[in-house]
């Protein structure tokens, strides 16, 4: 079946540092890949996708490109903020019929200190 | 514009006795999706509505767990009777279309302790 994996947290850095959160994933057709980032007491956001190999995704300074070669998503900030502080969570879609079935990572939780 | 509302933000019962969470997705949303999300996981989808109907309800187990969505607007989902293992935050998300490439926006959940 369809699944992530994602590197483990807490991640903790310190504020204007580069940030890397790895992603990988397993899927049976050609799934579109997302990160989605959850604020503390508030509910999950999508941050940026990307719908096909070679795509990147951008928004608030983070990136992720599309890497079908080595099944991965990686999210990268060059810089990183206090506010970034959250639970970031990749995930992926296939459309197989099934509608939009987002399929999960555990999630990663980053911590940004001054 | 309001986001997807869902209530109660917190609900902590006793082993045995029912419980019901409520979602009124963002208006004009036709979709709608109820996800538990197990502490240090992510979310997993329960079942899936378009309008009235449940069109995807493989992963709700559905001895103790019913949902409904009357009108294809505001959802319950329904616990009965809540387990230990069922400590959780219960997601309701929604999005428009159905061509599935729509995103999808969440509330903030309810989070279930059951003792």
């Amino acid at each position: 079946g369809d699944s992530v994996t994602q590197m483990e947290g807490p991640v903790t850095l310190s504020e204007e540092a580069f940030l890397t959160i790895n992603c990988t994933y397993t899927a049976t057709g050609y799934p579109s890949l997302f990160w989605y980032v959850q604020y503390p007491g508030e509910g999950l956001q999508l941050l940026l996708k990307a719908t096909k190999a070679d795509d990147k995704g951008s928004n608030k300074g983070f990136e992720a490109t599309y890497r079908k070669e080595t099944t991965s998503f990686h999210l990268e900030k060059g810089s990183v903020q206090v506010s970034d502080s959250a639970v970031y969570f990749c995930a992926l879609r296939v459309l197989t019929g099934g509608g939009n079935k987002l399929t999960f990572g555990t999630g990663t939780q980053l911590k940004v200190e001054l | 514009e309001a986001g997807v509302v869902q209530s109660p933000r917190y609900k902590i019962i006793e082993k045995k006795q029912p419980v019901a969470f409520w979602c009124n997705p963002i208006s004009g949303h036709n979709t709608l999706y109820w996800y538990r999300q197990n502490l240090g996981q992510g979310p997993e989808l329960l079942i899936r509505y378009e309008n009235e109907e449940a069109v995807d309800d493989s992963q709700l187990p559905k001895d103790r767990f019913s949902a409904e969505r009357l009108k294809g607007v505001d959802s319950t989902l329904k616990i009965q009777p809540a387990e230990l293992g069922d400590s959780a935050v219960y997601l309701c998300a929604s999005s428009s279309g159905q061509t599935g490439n729509e995103k999808l926006f969440f509330g903030s959940g309810t989070q279930l302790s059951v003792l």
